[in-house]
C-alpha cells in the first residue's frame, strides 16, 4: 500500500489567497482526520470524518477553514481567505476497522507558508 | 477531558545506550490506547509502539519498549542500542477505546542521539 498521500508536499501563497490541501487514504479505512501542526500549539485535530461523513469539526478554527470528503478516496481541506497565522504544517490521517487499536497512519504533511 | 504530559523537551543519549522517555497521561475511561508516534526531520509521523490498557504486559517491537504503568497512569518509552536513526520528536498520545476517534497528543520529546 502506498500509505497516505498528502499534496502539494509545500504550498506558499499571499495573503489572501484560497489555498486547497489534498489528502488520499490508505485504501479501506473509513476514518479520515486533518491535523495542523506548530510550534506554539503543537499537533491539533481539526475534523474528522467517518465513512465520508464530518464527525467532529470542533477543531476547524473559523469559517476560513472547510473540509470535505466526496467519496472515500479523497479529501480537501480549503483555506479562504489565507491568512499569515495559518503557517503550519498539515497533516491527513486515516485508520481502519482492521486493527483493534484503530491507530492511525498519517501521511507526509503539506507545509503551508503564507506570506 | 484525556491529557497527555510530556515533562522533557529534549533529552539526549549515546549512540549504542539506553534512554527512556517520559509520558503521563489522564483519563476517565478504563479502556483505552496509547501510542508512541516518531517524527524524525522529514516530518512523517511514524507510530513505534502501542499498548491498548487492559494488557498487562508491556509492549515490545525490537529496541523499543514501553513501561505502562496503569495505576499511575504513566507510559514511558525506552529505546535500547540507540542508533542515529533514531533521532527525531517523539509523540506520546491516547485514545479512548470506545466509538469517539480522537487521539490526545503530548507536546514531545526532541532526542538528540550522540555518535
Amino acid at each position: 500500500d502506498a500509505g497516505v498521500i498528502q499534496s502539494p508536499r509545500h504550498e506558499v501563497t499571499e495573503m489572501g489567497q484560497e489555498v486547497t490541501l489534498r489528502c488520499k487514504p490508505i485504501s479501506g479505512h473509513d476514518y479520515l482526520f486533518w491535523y495542523r501542526q506548530t510550534m506554539m500549539r503543537g499537533l491539533e485535530l481539526l475534523i474528522y470524518f467517518n465513512n465520508n461523513v464530518p464527525i467532529d469539526d470542533s477543531g476547524m478554527p473559523e469559517d476560513r477553514f472547510s473540509a470535505k470528503m466526496p467519496n472515500a478516496s479523497f479529501s480537501t481541506l480549503k483555506i479562504q481567505p489565507s491568512e499569515p497565522r495559518d503557517s503550519a504544517v498539515y497533516f491527513c490521517a486515516s485508520s481502519g476497522q482492521g486493527s483493534s487499536y484503530n491507530e492511525q497512519f498519517f501521511g507526509p504533511g503539506t507545509r503551508l507558508t503564507v506570506l | 477531558a484525556q491529557t497527555v504530559t510530556q515533562s522533557q523537551p529534549e533529552m539526549s543519549v549515546q549512540e549504542a545506550e539506553t534512554v527512556t522517555l517520559s509520558c503521563t497521561y489522564d483519563t476517565s475511561e478504563s479502556d483505552y490506547y496509547l501510542f508512541w508516534y516518531k517524527q524524525p526531520p522529514s516530518r512523517q509521523m511514524i507510530l513505534v509502539i502501542r499498548q491498548e490498557a487492559y494488557k498487562q504486559q508491556n509492549a515490545t517491537e525490537n529496541r523499543f519498549s514501553v513501561n505502562f504503568q496503569k495505576a499511575a497512569k504513566s507510559f514511558s518509552l525506552k529505546i535500547s542500542d540507540s542508533q542515529l536513526g533514531d533521532a527525531a520528536m517523539y509523540f506520546c498520545a491516547l485514545k479512548n477505546s470506545g466509538g469517539y476517534q480522537k487521539v490526545t497528543f503530548g507536546t514531545g520529546t526532541k532526542l538528540q542521539v550522540i555518535p
